[in-house]
């Protein structure tokens, strides 16, 4: 079975370091999001792409955080500086398309990324 | 701005005994509902999606009810396993948020063998 693929599984980061996470959705989805989730709270959205384009990062700290989907397929979450505040868990999930019809789509998520700054 | 809401934050129930776990948001104007499940450390699962226009799903053991109206929607979990330990997270698709999920915080179940 198709599944979203995420890597690495747990990051372990200093503050004011730099780290990545990366993201590889299930082939054919069109709609990719990062959702950042810390412990005992719901997932919140960091950003959403279609295909290549950004279509919401009203909540990604940009000061700190960037996204990129450069070809429409893969995706990188990048946090530099690093801060305290980011420890949580970091997913990905994927959807075929961002459409009328898609308002009754199921989201597949990843395993996440574990990120623990000291 | 929506709000999702889920009580009890924590449950523990016998094996065999149903399960009933609530899930409350603040605007009514939604695409769709969906219930997941998330098994410690690990990501989410779609379990259950309720279109706006409907009023319950079924699979399996598990039934899921959406009272739009009254901004609700409840999981039934019939004759619960020790499997059936994760927590449950509902999420709603808003009409006012297009392509983003509002999660509720979820309910950490634990079936007793």
């Amino acid at each position: 079975e198709a599944e979203v693929a995420q890597s690495p599984r747990y990051k372990i980061t200093e503050k004011s370091q730099a780290v990545a996470f990366w993201c590889d959705p299930i082939s054919g989805h069109a709609t990719l999001y990062w959702y950042r989730q810390i412990l005992g709270q719901g997932p919140e959205l960091l950003v959403q792409f279609q295909d290549e384009s950004v279509v919401d990062d009203s909540q990604l700290p940009k000061d700190r955080f960037s996204a990129e989907r450069l070809k429409g397929v893969d995706s990188t979450l990048k946090i530099q500086p690093a801060e305290l505040g980011d420890s949580a868990m970091y997913l990905c999930a994927s959807s075929e398309e961002l459409t009328d019809a898609a308002t009754n789509e199921k989201l597949f998520f990843g395993s996440g990324t574990q990120l623990s700054v000291l | 701005k929506q709000e999702v809401t889920q009580i009890p934050a924590a449950l523990s129930v016998p094996e065999g005994e149903n399960l009933v776990l609530n899930c409350s948001f603040t605007d009514s104007a939604i695409y769709n509902l969906q219930w997941f499940r998330q098994d410690p450390g690990k990501g989410l699962t779609s379990l259950l999606l309720i279109q706006s226009s409907q009023r319950e799903q079924t699979s399996g053991r598990l039934n899921a009810s959406l009272d739009k109206s009254s901004g609700r929607s409840t999981l039934y979990i019939a004759a619960s396993q020790p499997g059936d330990s994760a927590t449950y997270l509902c999420a709603v698709y808003g009409r006012d948020s297009w392509g983003k999920l509002q999660f509720g915080a979820g309910t950490q179940v634990v079936v007793t063998p």
